[in-house]
């Protein structure tokens, strides 16, 4: 049973630490997605690729995120440096097209 | 441009009888459409998806949704809610010139009561 798998689940951080967060997608599918959810935003779209090229992260702050797939096996999310107000739940999802996606078990950050 | 709109922010009912949560979307193309749940501490997981073949889409766990587009509805139901139903759920829509780009909706907490 193909998943996404995303590393590491939970993350407790100080302000002004980087934090790297992971994601390997299901083998095969062409798209990942990087989402970001908060009990006072919901689920907000951070960034997303096609064939591995960025293809929006608008949704992002650009001075501190960064979004990477350096290989189909693994997608990145970077925060340098990290604010109390990144505390959230980042989720990963990948897919085939079409618009199906599937979602990894997120990664639950805390930025003290 | 593509949206959805989520018509009740928490639905409750009890344990067996009939499931109704309500999701209206707005899109400039022939959409697909689906609904994701989400489970305390969980990530999200895909009950069904409408692309354009029959209009009643069927589900995983007995839920299944009705594509109206004389409506610009897709309503989700269950014929019997079970305990383990009580979960947030997401209407979403994705239009094909999006690349696969979801909009969601904001969420429908279902509590299902004894």
């Amino acid at each position: 049973d193909a998943r996404v798998t995303q590393t590491p689940r939970h993350k407790v951080t100080e302000m002004g630490q980087e934090v790297t967060m992971r994601c390997q997608p299901i083998l095969g599918h062409n798209t990942v997605f990087w989402y970001r959810q908060t009990m006072m935003q919901g689920l907000e779209l951070l960034a997303y690729f096609r064939n591995r090229a960025p293809l929006d992260d608008s949704g992002m702050p650009k001075d501190r995120f960064s979004a990477e797939m350096p290989d189909a096996t693994l997608a990145t999310l970077k925060i340098q440096p990290s604010e109390p107000r990144d505390s959230a739940v980042y989720f990963c999802a990948s897919g085939p097209g079409g618009g199906t996606q599937y979602f990894g078990p997120g990664t639950r950050l805390l930025v003290l | 441009a593509q949206s959805v709109t989520q018509l009740d922010s928490h639905v409750s009912v009890s344990e067996g009888t009939p499931v109704l949560l309500r999701c209206n979307y707005s899109s400039s193309y022939s959409p697909s459409l689906f609904w994701y749940v989400q489970h305390p501490n969980k990530g999200l997981q895909l009950l069904l998806k409408y692309t354009s073949a029959a209009t009643l889409v069927k589900g995983i766990n007995g839920f299944e949704a009705e594509f109206k587009k004389s409506e610009t509805s897709f309503h989700l139901t269950k014929p019997s809610a079970h305990m383990s139903d009580a979960a947030e759920y997401f209407c979403v829509v994705s239009e094909v010139t999006s690349y696969g780009k979801l909009t969601f909706g904001q969420g429908t907490i279902l509590t299902v009561h004894p």
